[in-house]
């Protein structure tokens, strides 16, 4: 799996944009980009994630460059409950063979003020 | 109810004693795992499973075994516990979707465990 890079920490102002960065200059043609986020100490939750295009859901939408990388995930109004550790991750779609699970790094620690 | 449940959710255990942390999801997926997270790192995968025959080592599985008793249910074993196993554990499923897997990873709420 391609590695990424994210700043160990942001600051957003509560009902503002957040735009968190990540680096995936290795990324091969067939793997995919997720993110995940892990609100202090729970669970990770999966956030959203795609190949080449841009994605939206409910939660967030993920902007990919056209090169593949680097992406930034955007939390177009952020609320305090945002607050958490947001993993980047690369990973082909598991077809067999292999090992499996995505692997989580250090992610970047998005802090929202009031 | 949650999807995926993890019991105990806290445990302080004693160096040497045997450990049991079980998983039990109602996702109906094929494929569990388990994870451990030290403070201020990510989460690192011990062990995961395809379906009840088949089980895989992870990129840290010293120390630790696993159980896949049924589809739902996946435990994790620590038969001889030492202090540098104290750590957050969380179990996670995953949907195989024909071909292809998505990576989607839905996570249980985590058992912590001490280890004196």
């Amino acid at each position: 799996d391609a590695k990424t890079t994210q700043p160990t920490s942001m600051d957003c102002a509560e009902g503002r944009a957040a735009n968190l960065p990540c680096n995936h200059s290795t990324i091969s043609g067939n793997e995919y980009v997720y993110w995940y986020r892990q609100i202090h100490s729970q669970g990770p939750q999966y956030i959203i994630h795609g190949l080449k295009n841009n994605e939206t859901n409910e939660m967030a939408s993920l902007i990919i460059t056209e090169d593949r990388k680097s992406s930034t995930l955007i939390l177009p109004h952020a609320t305090l409950r945002d607050t958490a550790v947001y993993y980047c991750i690369v990973r082909a779609p598991y077809s067999g063979g292999g090992a499996d699970g995505l692997t989580f790094g250090k992610g970047t620690h998005l802090i929202i003020q009031p | 109810d949650a999807d995926v449940t993890q019991t105990p959710r806290n445990r302080i255990t004693k160096t040497g004693k045997r450990i049991m942390l079980e998983c039990s999801q109602t996702k109906g997926h094929d494929r569990m795992y388990w994870y451990r997270q030290d403070p201020g790192l990510g989460l690192r995968l011990i062990y995961y499973s395809f379906d009840v025959k088949d089980i895989n080592k992870g990129e840290i599985s010293d120390g630790y075994s696993v159980s896949r008793q049924a589809q739902a249910k996946f435990s994790l074993s620590l038969e001889s516990a030492i202090p540098n196993q104290t750590a957050l554990y969380f179990c996670a499923t995953s949907d195989f979707a024909g071909e292809v897997n998505t990576g989607e990873l839905f996570f249980g709420e985590g058992s912590r465990l001490t280890v004196l």
